[in-house]
């Protein structure tokens, strides 16, 4: 596609459910990123793929949080157990790879409401 | 790890003002510093970025300064229009270089 999309692009959930957000990077691009967005605030790095390297799992908040991508392109960002307090908007950047440098391309996020 | 530092959190202009954002960074070894823009219900998108070699670097009404040595960098914007209103995020690669950390933005507001 043109851009980094993103679904869905609100969910709300009952606490204590697992939910799934979605990313379609722009294509040929072999880095992607997670970033969590609370209320007014700044972006926060969960996660970051880069080809077939293991991923960088270091901004991930707890084990509730995981994340996977299949064939080096969709990736899926799985959030266990949620809490209210993820509660965020959830965005999804590419980048055509990790070479420094590089721009980030971001999608317009996924917001997720735990109620 | 890298540390990015943005201020103001808020920023107030009248139409037809300069506008100035400042971040500072921890780690001497970033060489790659963005600018996004974020407006309502979208994601960020880069809108000027400056590399290490560089000290200033300019685009039409927007412009930014690199000092390496004192490890800080910002945003110009001149000739504010109501259509900057937006939340502006700074941002360094760090050490490793594959990655992003984000300052913690600035809400900028234009008055007509």
């Amino acid at each position: 596609g043109a851009g980094v999309s993103q679904s869905p692009s609100n969910k709300v959930t009952e606490k204590g459910k697992d939910v799934e957000l979605r990313c379609d990077p722009i294509s040929g691009h072999t880095a992607l990123y997670w970033y969590r967005q609370s209320l007014g605030q700044g972006l926060e790095f969960l996660i970051y793929f880069q080809g077939n390297s293991a991923p960088d799992k270091s901004g991930l908040p707890s084990d509730r949080f995981s994340a996977e991508r299949t064939g080096g392109s969709v990736s899926t960002l799985t959030i266990q157990r949620t809490q209210q307090e993820d509660s965020a908007v959830y965005l999804c950047a590419s980048s055509e790879d990790s070479d420094r440098g590089r721009e980030e391309f971001f999608g317009q996020g996924t917001r997720l409401t735990v109620v | 790890g890298e540390n990015v530092e943005q201020h103001p959190s808020t920023l107030s202009v009248q139409e037809g003002d300069s506008a100035v954002i400042k971040c500072t960074y921890s780690d001497s070894a970033s060489n790659y510093f963005p600018w996004y823009k974020q407006e309502l219900g979208k994601g960020p998108q880069l809108i000027i970025d400056i590399r290490s070699n560089v000290g200033e670097k300019k685009d039409q009404r927007i412009a930014v300064t690199l000092n390496k040595t004192a490890k800080h960098f910002s945003l110009h914007i001149t000739e504010t229009q109501p259509e900057d209103s937006a939340v502006y995020f700074c941002a360094a690669d760090g050490a490793a270089g594959n990655k992003l950390t984000f300052g913690g933005g600035t809400r900028v507001l234009v008055k007509p």
